[in-house]
């Protein structure tokens, strides 16, 4: 198994641009999140997905806009990058949203916007 | 609105040395508490998972607790080595949300 895949590892965007950061796993987790970690501010989660086709809202959606068409994707976009999305995004998943499982990490992609 | 907090938030120890991470919530309806390890610009690697109607879980060196009513888990280490360096961070689950506490970075001298 792979585990948890995300792409791509650094990203350097303008301020406006647009763009997609990729997750996959291949381990048929039903629960997937995003998360974002800025210095001081330990993980924030930003959305989460407890199966194919259902997302919600974390703490700091602002900005950001998910889909979960199939198991093994999760990805996060963001619309119009501004200057405070610069931060390290971490995607987890974990085998079912019921809360006896392991979460496990993607390495991060680190995004810097200008 | 769950709040976790990880106190210290950096540590310097000599190595042998047995150390206590900890780590305070203040919403006692969690489904688990789990802790993990952050090597400088990695990902994070889960070291112990606790249920909310455990009190203990243990792995090698590393031996976690949790309380649930007084809000508090520890993160018990023996005989620190040099490969323990990290950042170590908690993290609470309610209902599908998992809420982090800001970690505590620690250094092991050797």
């Amino acid at each position: 198994n792979a585990g948890v895949t995300q792409t791509p590892k650094f990203q350097v965007l303008k301020t406006g641009q647009s763009m997609t950061l990729q997750c996959a796993q291949d381990m048929n987790h039903e629960y997937m999140s995003w998360y974002r970690q800025d210095p001081g501010m330990g993980l924030r989660l930003i959305h989460y997905s407890v199966g194919a086709g259902i997302t919600d809202q974390g703490e700091v959606p602002n900005g950001y806009n998910v889909s979960r068409s199939t198991t093994e994707d999760f990805p996060l976009r963001l619309l119009s990058a501004a200057p405070s999305q610069t931060s390290v995004y971490f995607c987890a998943s974990s085998l079912s949203p019921g809360g006896e499982e392991t979460q496990y990490f993607g390495p991060g992609t680190r995004l810097l916007v200008l | 609105k769950q709040e976790v907090t990880q106190i210290p938030a950096a540590l310097s120890v000599p190595e042998g040395e047995n150390l206590v991470l900890n780590c305070s919530f203040t919403d006692s309806a969690i489904y688990n508490l789990q802790w993990f390890r952050q090597d400088p610009g990695k990902g994070l690697t889960s070291l112990l998972l606790i249920q909310s109607s455990q009190r203990e879980q243990t792995s090698g060196r590393l031996n976690a607790s949790l309380d649930k009513s007084s809000g508090r888990s520890t993160l018990y280490i023996a005989a620190s080595q040099p490969g323990d360096s990290a950042t170590y961070l908690c993290a609470v689950k309610g209902t599908y949300k998992y809420i982090f506490g800001t970690g505590t970075r620690l250094k092991v001298l050797a």
